[in-house]
């Protein structure tokens, strides 16, 4: 069974940092994509942040662009997200995502963690 | 960056009716669409992928059809379990992948 779970949540000053993890299992980690997609309070979905399976390659959001960065370790089975510069609207329920481009080449996104809440706020 | 556009934002239905969602697409991104369904307090649930394939274990009431810009889903007989909010998501063109804003299917 395909398990994701987030930590490293929680409260946090504006200006501060944080880090976000993801443990994941009943998968071959290191075979799939993975994605960080946020969610506001009462609002919708963004993905913010795509890593290739080796973590050479990663794509960004423009509105996290420069201040978040996503990493993996394959030999642990984990997703990171390192969070710089944080702002009152990046309070959010931050879901650690596997897309299914290695199966279809399609990045569309198969199973989500529950998802960990971060709020910014002094 | 493509925007997705969902109607109607909120869609009160009586449980054993049917419910069509609609999802448009700024530019064609052919069937590269996904739906999702998201109950309160839970993460999203992938439903359909391709425009119209559902994913593993989602039941046959779910259907989803469309391309280039116009996509619908369709819920065939609501259930209780139903109610929730749907997204749709392009991945033609990224990044950014981008989700629509949503339609909460709420009981009438």
């Amino acid at each position: 069974e395909v398990q994701l779970m987030e930590s490293g949540g929680g409260l946090v000053q504006p200006g501060g940092s944080l880090r976000l993890s993801c443990a994941a299992s009943g998968f071959i980690f290191s075979s799939h994509d993975m994605n960080w997609v946020r969610q506001a309070p009462g609002k919708g979905l963004e993905w913010i942040s795509n890593i290739r399976t080796s973590g050479d390659v990663t794509n960004y959001a423009d509105s996290v662009k420069g201040r978040f960065t996503i990493s993996r370790d394959n030999a642990k089975n984990s997703l990171y997200l390192l969070m710089n510069s944080l702002t009152a609207e990046d309070t959010a329920v931050y879901y650690c995502v596997r897309d299914n481009a290695v199966l279809t080449g399609y990045y569309f996104f198969d199973y989500w963690g529950p998802g960990t809440l971060v709020t910014v706020s002094s | 960056e493509i925007v997705m556009t969902q109607s109607p934002a909120t869609l009160s239905v009586s449980p054993g009716e049917r419910a069509t969602l609609s999802c448009r697409a700024g530019q064609s991104i052919n069937r590269n669409l996904a739906w999702y369904q998201q109950r309160p307090g839970q993460a999203p649930r992938l439903l359909i992928y391709g425009a119209s394939t559902r994913a593993t274990g989602i039941p046959p009431r779910f259907s989803g059809g469309g391309s280039g810009t116009e996509f619908t889903l369709t819920i065939s007989s609501l259930q209780s379990e139903d109610f929730a909010v749907y997204y749709c998501q392009q991945y033609h063109n990224w990044p950014p992948l981008t989700f629509g804003g949503g339609t909460k299917v709420e009981i009438k």
